[in-house]
Protein backbone atom coordinates (compact mmCIF):
# COMPACT_ATOMS: atom_id res chain seq x y z
CA UNK A 1 0.00 0.00 0.00
CA UNK A 2 1.12 3.27 -0.67
CA UNK A 3 1.72 5.53 2.12
CA UNK A 4 4.90 5.98 4.67
CA UNK A 5 5.85 3.23 7.45
CA UNK A 6 7.97 2.72 10.12
CA UNK A 7 10.31 0.00 11.63
CA UNK A 8 10.57 -0.97 14.45
CA UNK A 9 7.22 -0.06 15.57
CA UNK A 10 8.76 -0.99 19.14
CA UNK A 11 12.50 -1.38 20.43
CA UNK A 12 14.12 -2.02 23.71
CA UNK A 13 17.70 -1.52 23.72
CA UNK A 14 20.68 -0.52 26.16
CA UNK A 15 23.06 2.37 26.83
CA UNK A 16 25.60 1.97 24.32
CA UNK A 17 24.51 0.33 21.43
CA UNK A 18 23.58 1.59 18.13
CA UNK A 19 20.31 1.27 16.82
CA UNK A 20 18.68 2.63 13.32
CA UNK A 21 15.20 3.37 12.79
CA UNK A 22 13.56 2.53 9.39
CA UNK A 23 11.39 5.04 7.51
CA UNK A 24 10.18 3.80 4.36
CA UNK A 25 7.58 6.26 1.92
CA UNK A 26 6.39 5.27 -1.40
CA UNK A 27 4.96 8.63 -2.88
CA UNK A 28 8.43 9.55 -4.06
CA UNK A 29 8.00 12.67 -1.86
CA UNK A 30 11.36 15.25 -1.55
CA UNK A 31 11.52 16.25 1.54
CA UNK A 32 11.64 13.86 4.50
CA UNK A 33 11.32 14.70 8.51
CA UNK A 34 12.72 12.82 12.07
CA UNK A 35 11.04 14.08 15.10
CA UNK A 36 10.77 13.00 18.41
CA UNK A 37 8.19 12.90 20.74
CA UNK A 38 8.52 14.07 24.23
CA UNK A 39 6.07 14.40 27.43
CA UNK A 40 5.76 18.59 27.62
CA UNK A 41 7.89 19.15 24.72
CA UNK A 42 5.58 18.14 21.49
CA UNK A 43 7.19 17.09 18.14
CA UNK A 44 10.45 18.38 17.50
CA UNK A 45 12.65 18.16 14.60
CA UNK A 46 15.81 15.86 14.64
CA UNK A 47 16.92 15.71 11.25
CA UNK A 48 15.38 16.13 7.98
CA UNK A 49 16.52 15.98 4.05
CA UNK A 50 15.31 17.48 0.96
CA UNK A 51 16.44 15.02 -1.48
CA UNK A 52 18.54 11.84 -1.48
CA UNK A 53 22.07 12.59 -0.48
CA UNK A 54 20.72 16.65 0.87
CA UNK A 55 20.11 16.29 5.06
CA UNK A 56 20.16 19.44 7.74
CA UNK A 57 20.21 19.59 11.09
CA UNK A 58 16.90 19.98 13.19
CA UNK A 59 15.95 21.74 16.25
CA UNK A 60 17.23 18.39 18.50
CA UNK A 61 20.27 16.57 16.45
CA UNK A 62 23.10 16.25 18.78
CA UNK A 63 23.46 11.96 19.36
CA UNK A 64 21.85 11.28 16.20
CA UNK A 65 23.06 10.28 11.96
CA UNK A 66 20.79 10.06 8.76
CA UNK A 67 21.75 9.37 5.51
CA UNK A 68 19.62 9.41 2.61
CA UNK A 69 20.93 7.28 -0.38
CA UNK A 70 17.51 6.47 -1.65
CA UNK A 71 14.41 9.04 -1.86
CA UNK A 72 12.31 6.75 -0.19
CA UNK A 73 14.00 5.71 2.73
CA UNK A 74 14.95 8.02 5.41
CA UNK A 75 16.73 6.28 8.33
CA UNK A 76 17.57 7.14 11.56
CA UNK A 77 20.86 6.06 13.76
CA UNK A 78 21.36 6.38 17.60
CA UNK A 79 25.06 5.88 17.12
CA UNK A 80 25.81 5.28 21.19
CA UNK A 81 22.12 5.28 22.69
CA UNK A 82 21.49 7.36 25.79
CA UNK A 83 18.53 7.38 28.51
CA UNK A 84 17.90 10.79 27.13
CA UNK A 85 16.82 9.41 23.52
CA UNK A 86 14.07 7.09 24.79
CA UNK A 87 11.40 9.00 22.88
CA UNK A 88 8.47 8.09 20.13
CA UNK A 89 10.25 8.87 17.17
CA UNK A 90 7.62 9.94 13.72
CA UNK A 91 8.98 10.19 10.12
CA UNK A 92 7.32 12.51 7.98
CA UNK A 93 7.21 13.34 3.90
CA UNK A 94 6.01 16.20 1.59
CA UNK A 95 5.65 17.30 -1.84
CA UNK A 96 8.06 19.51 -3.11
CA UNK A 97 5.31 21.64 -4.28
CA UNK A 98 6.42 24.80 -2.12
CA UNK A 99 6.57 24.70 1.47
CA UNK A 100 2.74 25.50 2.31
CA UNK A 101 2.38 21.42 1.83
CA UNK A 102 1.12 19.32 4.87
CA UNK A 103 3.86 16.67 6.23
CA UNK A 104 2.30 13.05 6.29
CA UNK A 105 3.92 10.93 9.37
CA UNK A 106 4.49 7.54 10.01
CA UNK A 107 2.81 5.44 12.85
CA UNK A 108 5.74 6.04 14.79
CA UNK A 109 8.80 3.95 17.06
CA UNK A 110 8.42 3.55 20.33
CA UNK A 111 12.14 3.30 21.55
CA UNK A 112 13.16 2.51 25.01
CA UNK A 113 16.90 2.68 25.87
CA UNK A 114 17.37 1.04 29.42
CA UNK B 1 12.49 29.49 23.52
CA UNK B 2 8.94 28.30 22.24
CA UNK B 3 7.96 29.68 19.08
CA UNK B 4 4.63 27.76 19.00
CA UNK B 5 2.04 27.86 22.13
CA UNK B 6 -0.49 25.80 23.46
CA UNK B 7 -1.02 27.06 26.56
CA UNK B 8 -4.28 24.53 27.55
CA UNK B 9 -2.48 20.92 28.12
CA UNK B 10 -6.05 19.44 28.01
CA UNK B 11 -9.93 20.50 27.03
CA UNK B 12 -13.01 18.43 28.26
CA UNK B 13 -16.07 19.54 26.41
CA UNK B 14 -19.75 17.75 26.11
CA UNK B 15 -20.74 15.87 22.86
CA UNK B 16 -22.71 18.13 20.66
CA UNK B 17 -20.97 21.18 22.01
CA UNK B 18 -18.45 23.38 20.40
CA UNK B 19 -14.39 22.60 21.06
CA UNK B 20 -12.25 25.79 20.73
CA UNK B 21 -8.05 25.03 21.13
CA UNK B 22 -5.95 27.82 20.75
CA UNK B 23 -2.17 28.41 19.62
CA UNK B 24 -0.01 31.10 20.12
CA UNK B 25 2.90 32.02 18.08
CA UNK B 26 6.08 34.39 18.31
CA UNK B 27 7.94 34.39 15.22
CA UNK B 28 6.83 36.95 12.93
CA UNK B 29 8.16 35.48 9.80
CA UNK B 30 5.75 32.37 9.76
CA UNK B 31 2.88 32.42 6.98
CA UNK B 32 1.65 29.12 6.99
CA UNK B 33 -0.82 27.01 9.83
CA UNK B 34 -1.39 23.49 10.13
CA UNK B 35 -3.76 21.24 12.74
CA UNK B 36 -2.87 17.94 13.42
CA UNK B 37 -5.29 15.41 14.78
CA UNK B 38 -2.98 12.16 16.81
CA UNK B 39 -4.59 9.32 18.06
CA UNK B 40 -2.66 6.82 20.85
CA UNK B 41 -0.39 4.73 19.06
CA UNK B 42 -0.91 6.38 15.72
CA UNK B 43 1.35 9.20 14.05
CA UNK B 44 0.02 12.74 13.32
CA UNK B 45 -2.58 13.08 10.61
CA UNK B 46 -2.98 16.69 9.06
CA UNK B 47 -6.58 17.95 9.56
CA UNK B 48 -7.02 21.38 8.43
CA UNK B 49 -4.14 24.39 7.43
CA UNK B 50 -4.36 28.45 6.63
CA UNK B 51 -2.45 30.88 4.94
CA UNK B 52 -1.72 34.41 6.59
CA UNK B 53 -3.24 35.66 4.00
CA UNK B 54 -6.59 34.71 4.98
CA UNK B 55 -7.92 35.61 8.56
CA UNK B 56 -10.54 31.48 8.22
CA UNK B 57 -10.74 28.45 6.65
CA UNK B 58 -13.22 26.10 7.01
CA UNK B 59 -13.89 22.25 6.31
CA UNK B 60 -16.60 20.41 7.49
CA UNK B 61 -16.86 20.59 11.56
CA UNK B 62 -13.53 22.08 11.57
CA UNK B 63 -12.52 25.84 11.05
CA UNK B 64 -9.20 27.23 11.59
CA UNK B 65 -9.27 31.43 12.45
CA UNK B 66 -6.26 33.46 12.52
CA UNK B 67 -5.61 36.91 13.90
CA UNK B 68 -2.19 37.95 12.88
CA UNK B 69 -1.73 40.89 14.50
CA UNK B 70 -2.50 38.64 18.13
CA UNK B 71 0.08 35.79 16.63
CA UNK B 72 -2.93 33.89 17.32
CA UNK B 73 -5.04 31.33 15.78
CA UNK B 74 -7.66 28.83 16.72
CA UNK B 75 -9.49 25.49 16.27
CA UNK B 76 -12.95 25.36 16.00
CA UNK B 77 -14.61 22.12 15.92
CA UNK B 78 -18.86 22.17 15.76
CA UNK B 79 -20.74 20.11 16.96
CA UNK B 80 -17.96 18.34 18.73
CA UNK B 81 -17.85 14.19 18.76
CA UNK B 82 -16.78 11.05 20.92
CA UNK B 83 -14.38 10.57 18.20
CA UNK B 84 -12.77 13.91 18.09
CA UNK B 85 -11.29 12.56 21.28
CA UNK B 86 -7.54 12.70 20.80
CA UNK B 87 -4.23 15.38 20.92
CA UNK B 88 -4.31 17.87 18.57
CA UNK B 89 -1.13 20.39 17.98
CA UNK B 90 -0.68 23.02 16.46
CA UNK B 91 2.37 23.97 13.79
CA UNK B 92 3.52 26.77 11.76
CA UNK B 93 6.31 27.38 8.92
CA UNK B 94 7.24 30.44 7.03
CA UNK B 95 8.82 31.88 3.84
CA UNK B 96 10.46 28.98 1.79
CA UNK B 97 11.04 26.81 5.11
CA UNK B 98 9.78 23.09 4.70
CA UNK B 99 10.32 22.88 8.34
CA UNK B 100 7.27 22.77 10.52
CA UNK B 101 7.78 23.93 14.88
CA UNK B 102 4.88 22.09 16.57
CA UNK B 103 2.89 23.29 19.71
CA UNK B 104 2.61 20.60 23.13
CA UNK B 105 -0.09 19.86 21.79
CA UNK B 106 -3.72 19.77 23.58
CA UNK B 107 -5.48 16.83 24.29
CA UNK B 108 -9.27 17.42 23.89
CA UNK B 109 -11.82 14.50 25.57
CA UNK B 110 -15.70 15.05 23.93
CA UNK B 111 -17.74 12.88 26.59
CA UNK B 112 -20.71 11.28 25.24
Amino acid sequence: DAGITQSPRYKITETGRQVTLMCHQTWSHSYMFWYRQDLGHGLRLIYYSAAADITDKGEVPDGYVVSRSKTENFPLTLESATRSQTSVYFCASTEDRGPHQPQHFGDGTRLSIL
Amino acid sequence: DQQVKQNSPSLSVQEGRISILNCDYTNSMFDYFLWYKKYPAEGPTFLISISSIKDKNEDGRFTVFLNKSAKHLSLHIVPSQPGDSAVYFCAASGGSNYKLTFGKGTLLTVNP
